[in-house]
């Protein structure tokens, strides 16, 4: 039972465009949505989140939007960066157990 | 602040033998995780610790992993036997106590069993 799911294993985008990665989820209880960012060899790293009561967060050149009704977030960074080829995991939490689900991933390369 | 530390980094053995992670948290982190990372797939929770106490081992396949926490700080997943499809990387994380989700995680220990 997949509960978060990336439907695009994989994007790439030009240095200076936007680059859009999506998200869907099937559990209308989560209370938070995160995107965890992951080089080769390394662990993934927190990037940013959004509470389920909001439907914008903000930071720098990341932003996610968050469509409850459609059980649907998105993550947007602008301008892509070289550095951002990583792969990006969507993961959704029930705040009760702080417990995190996590997506498939979605492997980024932008191209200079 | 030091993160979170993991060993070994790679690991390889055959089928049916034994073989043991360690995992060191953030210190005063809490809450401790251990991941499975298949290729090609998202992390998979396989156990959570809440200082000492297990909070969530439902997707452990208890026949073969076993993990403890000793002392509320670090912690140890061993894999007796061993089958091929437990090839992955085994990522520990931990988390202070505020919630939100934002786990720390270790570098992984990558298994590939032949």
């Amino acid at each position: 039972d997949q509960q978060v799911k990336q439907n695009s294993p994989s994007l790439s985008v030009q240095e200076g465009r936007i680059s859009i990665l999506n998200c869907d989820y099937t559990n209308s209880m989560f209370d938070y949505f995160l995107w965890y960012k992951k080089y080769p060899a390394e662990g993934p790293t927190f990037l940013i989140s959004i509470s389920s009561i909001k439907d914008k967060n903000e930071d720098g050149r990341f932003t996610v939007f968050l469509n409850k009704s459609a059980k649907h977030l998105s993550l947007h960074i602008v301008p892509s960066q070289p550095g951002d080829s990583a792969v990006y995991f969507c993961a959704a939490l029930k705040a009760a157990g702080n417990k995190l689900t996590f997506g498939g991933g979605t492997r980024v390369l932008v191209k200079p | 602040e030091a993160g979170v530390a993991q060993s070994p980094r790679y690991k390889i053995i055959e089928k049916r033998q034994s073989v043991a992670f360690w995992c060191n948290p953030i210190s005063g982190h809490a809450t401790l995780y251990w991941y499975q990372q298949i290729l090609g797939q998202g992390p998979k929770l396989l156990i959570q610790f809440q200082n000492n106490g297990v909070v969530d081992d439902s997707q452990l396949p208890k026949d073969r992993f076993s993990a403890e926490r000793l002392k509320g700080v670090d912690s140890t997943l061993k894999i007796q036997p061993a089958k091929l499809e437990d090839s992955a990387v085994y990522l520990c994380a931990s988390s202070p106590d505020r919630g939100g989700g934002e786990l720390f995680f270790g570098e992984g220990s990558r298994l590939t069993v032949l």
